[in-house]
């Protein structure tokens, strides 16, 4: 079975800095990967997603991507956040085996300072 | 139409209730699932029905009954619930129970009186 790592509880950074957010998988083959954000009392929306082709993926609202194999790595990272950036982030696994679920990392908090 | 639905948002019951929450998707999905979560924590997966038949049942207390009547409507019934589960409910779909992306709901925010 997959599991997810997000090492990172609590992450601060200026408006306008760069952003980095980490999350390592564990899973024997290519997994799915996906990373989803979540403002408070909302649902997850998906930023991302990665199948397989290209390692650096594009997402929603300025986000990129990059797989890393050797690493077992799919950082998340955006060049200048904004205050509205503010929230929870998720990464999660999955895998083409129909009874696997995907899994969740436990979060990062992202907090902005104005 | 990329929207998963959830109804109601907002739902309090005490403990000897009946309540039901209700989750619709016309998205064409095949996969459709309900998460619980708790605050400050990841979602965790309930149930998941595929093509409209219970796939996988995480060991959920009986108290919880999911029913997909049809492909599009995922339904989750409560009934003697505890204080404890109280949780944001969120609905996901997924085109196939094969990996791929889930589209969440908005959530219905539970509280347990």
């Amino acid at each position: 079975a997959q599991s997810v790592t997000q090492p990172d509880i609590h992450i601060t950074v200026s408006e306008g800095a760069s952003l980095e957010l980490r999350c390592n998988y564990s899973y024997g083959a290519t997994p799915y990967l996906f990373w989803y954000v979540q403002s408070p009392g909302q649902g997850l929306q998906l930023l991302l997603k990665y199948f397989s082709g290209d390692t650096l993926v594009q997402g929603i609202k300025g986000f990129e991507a990059e797989f890393k194999r050797s690493q077992s790595s799919f950082n998340l990272r955006k060049p200048s956040v904004h205050w509205s950036d503010a929230a929870e982030y998720f990464c999660a696994v999955g895998t083409m085996n129909r009874d696997d679920k995907i899994i969740f990392g436990k979060g990062t908090r992202l907090h902005i300072l104005p | 139409d990329t929207e998963v639905t959830q109804t109601p948002k907002h739902l309090v019951m005490g403990m000897t209730n009946k309540k039901s929450l209700k989750c619709e998707q016309h998205m064409g999905h095949r996969a459709m699932y309900w998460y619980k979560q708790k605050a400050k924590k990841p979602p965790e997966l309930m149930f998941v029905y595929s093509y409209e038949k219970l796939s996988i049942n995480e060991s959920v207390p009986s108290r919880f009954s999911p029913e997909c009547p049809n492909s599009s409507l995922l339904n989750l019934h409560l009934h003697a619930l505890q204080p404890e589960d109280s949780a944001l409910y969120l609905c996901a779909s997924s085109l196939r129970q094969l990996g791929g992306e889930l589209f969440f709901g908005e959530g219905s925010r539970l509280t347990v009186l």
